[in-house]
């Protein structure tokens, strides 16, 4: 069974302190690992796929990068407007349908 | 376009009663899903459809719960009799067949069931 943990729950900033967000995984056969951004009161909004080990993808203030255990999301220099969960997910197999992580709520402080 | 349309936003009905929960998803889009999120359980897959034929319905709690697609563009979630414990936020999600499969989600649906 797919399982994908991410860590801390929660985590506080002030207005550019840079930190990374874990996404650590364990499936057969990853097929692609996906970050999504999501606000109170809306859907997840989507970010990033990564689909091997030693990929990279940015997007403004945020890094995406991927090992064959874990993926890591970079905030750099974070502002109040990047407060949100962000939320890790991954397909594998031949299956379609993503396995979620619990999420990290992320709090910048101006 | 529009993003994925999802209707009500908002439901609060009484235990027993039947609710359904509305989707379009976006045009072109072959594959949609439907999940819940809770604090407790956060985001779970209930089932999804490809071309409109339900692939994988597995995550679906209970025969209280059912999902239609009738057509490429309208799905439905139908929760019959509802109860306190089917409070959540229910969302739909598409996305195409091929390429980086991502999913695209709509602004979901909170129900309350009292």
């Amino acid at each position: 069974e797919d399982q994908v943990t991410q860590s801390p729950e929660a985590l506080r900033l002030q207005e550019g302190e840079s930190s990374s967000l874990n996404c650590s995984y364990t499936v057969s056969g990853l097929r692609g690992l996906f970050w999504y951004r999501q606000d109170p009161g809306k859907g997840p909004e989507f970010l990033f796929t990564l689909y091997s080990a030693g990929e990279e993808k940015e997007k403004e203030r945020l890094k995406a990068t991927l090992t064959k255990k874990e993926s890591f999301l970079h905030i750099t220099a974070p502002k109040p407007e990047d407060s949100a969960t962000y939320l890790c997910a991954v397909l594998s197999g031949s299956a379609r349908q993503l396995t979620f992580g619990s999420g990290t709520q992320l709090t910048v402080l101006p | 376009d529009a993003g994925v349309i999802q209707s009500p936003r908002h439901e609060v009905t009484e235990m027993g009663q039947e609710v359904t929960l509305r989707c379009k998803p976006i045009s072109g889009h072959d594959y949609l899903f439907w999940y819940r999120q809770t604090m407790m359980r956060g985001l779970e897959l209930l089932i999804y459809f490809n071309n409109n034929v339900p692939i994988d319905d597995s995550g679906m709690p209970e025969d209280r719960f059912s999902a239609k697609m009738p057509n490429a563009s309208f799905s439905t979630l139908k929760i019959q009799p509802s109860e306190p414990r089917d409070s959540a936020v229910y969302f739909c999600a598409s996305s195409f067949l091929t390429g980086s499969y991502e999913q695209y989600f709509g602004p979901g649906t909170r129900l309350t069931v009292t």
